[in-house]
């Protein structure tokens, strides 16, 4: 059975600084995503990772897919306030009925502090 | 706004009661799942269409559970006689197939059972 886990599971930074999330997973996968969820609201697609070595950026976050090691971070540049939230890596698993689903980690819940 | 849409957002119902959710997906998307999140846990996935076929159903999903998507458009989950267990959110994500595939998320169904 696939895992998915990230961490930390609790993250509070200052403004300004950096720091990373990491997600290992423990089976072979095509796609890694990156959702971000805020408190009551469902998730909002941030990264689609398809390819080992896949780097995007956008804003102040960078995500990366190592597909050999099993493992993809988030990076947080420079954090401001907005971006306090719970993040949520998930991989894309294809069933031997053809069909798809996305396995979740627990997710990291990023508090940033002035 | 053409984005996923769920009703209700919010639902209260006694114990042993049955309840019926809906989710509209982006209009041009074949596929469609449905997850459940509880406090603190990342979504885990219950169900999944490819057009109107349902091609896979969790081990979550026990027999109270039931989804239908007719005509390949809306979709419908009914929980038949409620548990205390069963309150959570009830997210519905939608896709279009292909190499770049995202599923977007709806706002989510809150159910609590009491």
């Amino acid at each position: 059975e696939l895992k998915v886990e990230q961490n930390p599971l609790f993250l509070s930074m200052q403004e300004g600084k950096n720091y990373t999330i990491y997600c290992n997973y423990s089976t072979t996968s095509d796609r890694l995503y990156w959702y971000r969820q805020d408190p009551g609201k469902s998730l909002e697609s941030l990264f689609v990772l398809l390819s080992n070595g896949a780097v995007k950026q956008e804003g102040r976050l960078m995500a990366s897919l190592d597909t050999k090691a099993r493992l993809s971070t988030l990076h947080i540049t420079a954090a401001v306030h907005d971006l306090s939230a719970t993040y949520f890596c998930a991989v894309d698993i294809r069933t031997q009925g053809g069909s798809e689903k996305l396995v979740f980690g627990k997710g990291t819940k990023l508090t940033v502090n002035p | 706004d053409t984005g996923v849409s769920q009703n209700p957002r919010h639902k209260i119902t006694k114990r042993g009661q049955n309840v019926t959710f809906r989710c509209d997906p982006i209009s041009e998307h074949n596929r469609l799942y449905w997850y459940r999140q509880t406090l603190g846990q990342g979504p885990e996935f219950l169900t999944y269409f490819q057009n109107e076929a349902q091609l896979e159903k969790s081990r979550l999903l026990s027999d109270r559970f039931s989804a239908e998507r007719p005509k390949g458009s809306f979709s419908t989950l009914e929980i038949q006689r409620t548990e205390q267990g069963d309150s959570a959110m009830y997210l519905c994500a939608s896709s279009l197939s292909g190499p770049v595939e995202t599923q977007y998320f709806g706002p989510g169904t809150r159910l609590l059972v009491l």
